[in-house]
This record gives structure tokens, C-alpha cells and sequence, in this order.
């Protein structure tokens, strides 16, 4: 039964044009969210991240948001890059989770695919 | 400042076989969190520990899989015996104690095991 569900396995997005990645949840406790980026042969490096008492966080080209009434969390990047080709992996955070802290709960990642 | 540091990058080996992967923390890092991804299951929590003691094992698989942090610089996986179905990238990671912002893990470079 997974918690955080990544529906897109891939996405293609032209150079310049915005890149939305998706994220569902089903646990309400969740009350940190993070996105992770991952090349090949590298392991999954932190990106942005939001709490669950805001609905939008900005960095850069980076916007996450929020959703807490549909579970939902997005992440855009404006403008795409072909830099921005990788795996992209949407996370969750509770304290509420077997009582343990810190403890993150990913999604299966969507590879993000930007042509030039 | 040095990341997490794995090794080996890779290792194949036999069915049967003893395998031990190695992580570094990240120094002043207080978790450290093993993970194991695959096609299937996507990237999946193992085990973490937090001042060197473990708080929650409940993802290893079974008994083959143990993991040990004997000081807070070092910290071992192993698998005996070691199974074709083991067969997966295993990640290492470590995070700061939370301060307000949410807990991110910064993640070494992972170990691919191939047990033939």
C-alpha cells in the first residue's frame, strides 16, 4: 500500500516550457514534504521542500505546492533546462509514523525528460 | 566538505556469498538511514539509526540482512547469505537533527550489488 504515489513513471518536456511533476498522498499525518533529484549513477540529492502549514514554497526555477484538502503536492520548474533531466522523487515526512523521527516515505520517482 | 561516502561503488558476487557495504555520515550528521532501491519496489528504507543506535529495522527483509553503527562515523549492511533477489542499488544516507525545517537526508552514491 503506498503512501506516496507518483502516477507519471516519465514525463517529456520541450526546453523553456514548464515541467509539472505530481505527487498524491494518503496519509493526512504527513507534515513535511520533500522532492529529490536523481541522475544516473548518483544518489538522490535534496531540492526543495515544503511544510503542511504552507501551500507553496519557491526556490528559483523551483515552486512546490500544496494541496492538504486533495493530497496532492507539485512540483513546477520554469523554465526547463535539458540540465534538468533526471528522476525525480516526491517524499514525505512524519513524526506520527511508528513514532519515529525522520523517517522519510518516497514515491516511485518520474523521469523528467527536457529536449532542447 | 566530503558527502556521504559509500563503498564499494559496486560489487557482484556469488549466491551464497557474505556481502558488507560501508558508509560514512556526513561528520555532525546524528541519523543515518540504509535504503535499497529497485525497479519494483522504487526506493525503500531498510533501517536507520540515530546516535549510533538503530530505531527501526522493520523494512530489512530478513534475517540475512544486518546492520551495525559502531561509532558515529561508520556504519556497515550486511547480507549472509547473500541471494540473486538481492540484487539492487543500496543507498546510504544521513541527516542533521530537526530544527524547524524538516528533516533532509543527503544521500552517497549508492553501491550496486549484483549477486549472480
Amino acid at each position: 500500500d503506498q503512501q506516496v504515489k507518483q502516477n507519471s513513471p516519465s514525463l517529456s518536456v520541450q526546453e523553456g516550457r514548464i515541467s509539472i511533476l505530481n505527487c498524491d498522498y494518503t496519509n493526512s499525518m504527513f507534515d513535511y514534504f520533500l522532492w529529490y533529484k536523481k541522475y544516473p549513477a548518483e544518489g538522490p540529492t535534496f531540492l526543495i521542500s515544503i511544510s503542511s502549514i504552507k501551500d507553496k514554497n519557491e526556490d528559483g526555477r523551483f515552486t512546490v505546492f500544496l494541496n492538504k484538502s486533495a493530497k496532492h503536492l507539485s512540483l513546477h520548474i520554469v523554465p526547463s533546462q535539458p540540465g534538468d533531466s533526471a528522476v525525480y522523487f516526491c517524499a514525505a515526512k512524519s513524526k506520527a509514523l511508528g513514532g519515529s523521527q525522520g523517517n522519510l516515505i518516497f514515491g516511485k520517482g518520474t523521469k523528467l525528460s527536457v529536449k532542447p | 566538505d566530503a558527502g556521504v561516502i559509500q563503498s564499494p561503488r559496486h560489487e557482484v558476487t556469488e549466491m551464497g556469498q557474505e556481502v558488507t557495504l560501508r558508509c560514512k555520515p556526513i561528520s555532525g550528521h546524528d541519523y543515518l538511514f540504509w535504503y535499497r532501491q529497485t525497479m519494483m519496489r522504487g526506493l525503500e528504507l531498510l533501517i536507520y539509526f540515530n546516535n549510533n543506535v538503530p530505531i527501526d529495522d522493520s523494512g530489512m527483509p530478513e534475517d540475512r540482512f544486518s546492520a551495525k553503527m559502531p561509532n558515529a562515523s561508520f556504519s556497515t549492511l550486511k547480507i549472509q547469505p547473500s541471494e540473486p533477489r538481492d540484487s539492487a542499488v543500496y543507498f546510504c544516507a544521513s541527516s542533521f537533527p530537526d530544527r524547524g525545517r524538516g528533516r533532509e537526508q543527503y544521500f552517497g552514491p549508492g553501491t550496486r550489488l549484483t549477486v549472480t
